[in-house]
């Protein structure tokens, strides 16, 4: 079965360092892939998605990922992080399931990002 | 409006009342979702509509009914709820139900079951 994991369910950095992500994915077709934000009380926001075009996706807010086939991998990184990156992130796959075209997003578990200052 | 909306942003409920969820989106878009957000779980589909037309229920209990008068609006009409029903409830709206449309989410309504 095609499933989503985000490696880490929380992850802390400094203002101005790097930031990264980890999402891996298992699927035996081509996958669709997303990032999305949760602000608190609010619902989700779509940073970037990846539709066979080209392996680097930028995103909003600084945003970008790299999709990489041999390591099924599509980590979410930023060069410098702000105060406002503090939300949790969802990488999402979508696949054809079953013959079916239609949008079924899998999500991962989420992962928590803190900015210190 | 713009975008997704979602009304009420919160409900408490207890449960043996009926209670209903709504739904907007002013996007134009054809395929609109119900999700359920747990603590600690991930989200979880609940129910597609495309044109209308439901194409997925996942295994979701029928005191959840959902209905979709128009591809702009979508009702989760909710009734003898348990506990463990408390949750946010995610709706979003895509341009189609193809692999490639992001998806767009409401706000949500949190929901909590007395």
């Amino acid at each position: 079965a095609q499933s989503v994991t985000q490696l880490g369910s929380h992850v802390s950095v400094s203002e101005g360092a790097l930031v990264l992500l980890r999402c891996n994915y298992s699927s035996s077709v081509p996958p669709y892939l997303f990032w999305y934000v949760q602000y608190p009380n609010q619902g989700l926001q779509l940073l970037l998605k990846y539709t066979s075009a080209a392996t680097l996706v930028k995103g909003i807010n600084g945003f970008e990922a790299e999709f990489k086939k041999s390591e099924t991998s599509f980590h979410l990184t930023k060069p410098s992080a702000h105060m406002s990156d503090a939300a949790e992130y969802f990488c999402a796959v979508s696949f054809n399931a079953g013959g079916t075209s239609y949008g079924k997003l899998t999500f991962g578990q989420g992962t928590i990002l803190t900015v210190h200052p | 409006e713009t975008g997704v909306t979602q009304t009420p942003r919160h409900l408490v409920m207890g449960m043996t009342n009926k209670k209903s969820l709504k739904c907007e989106q002013h996007l134009g878009h054809n395929a609109m979702y119900w999700y359920k957000q747990s603590a600690k779980k991930p989200l979880e589909l609940m129910f597609v509509y495309n044109f209308k037309e439901q194409t997925e229920n996942n295994s979701v209990p029928s005191r959840f009914s959902p209905e979709c008068p128009n591809s702009s609006h979508l009702f989760l009409h909710l009734h003898t709820l348990q506990p463990e029903d408390s949750a946010l409830y995610l709706c979003a709206s895509s341009l189609g139900p193809g692999l490639a449309y992001e998806q767009y989410f409401g706000p949500g309504t949190r929901l909590t079951v007395t």
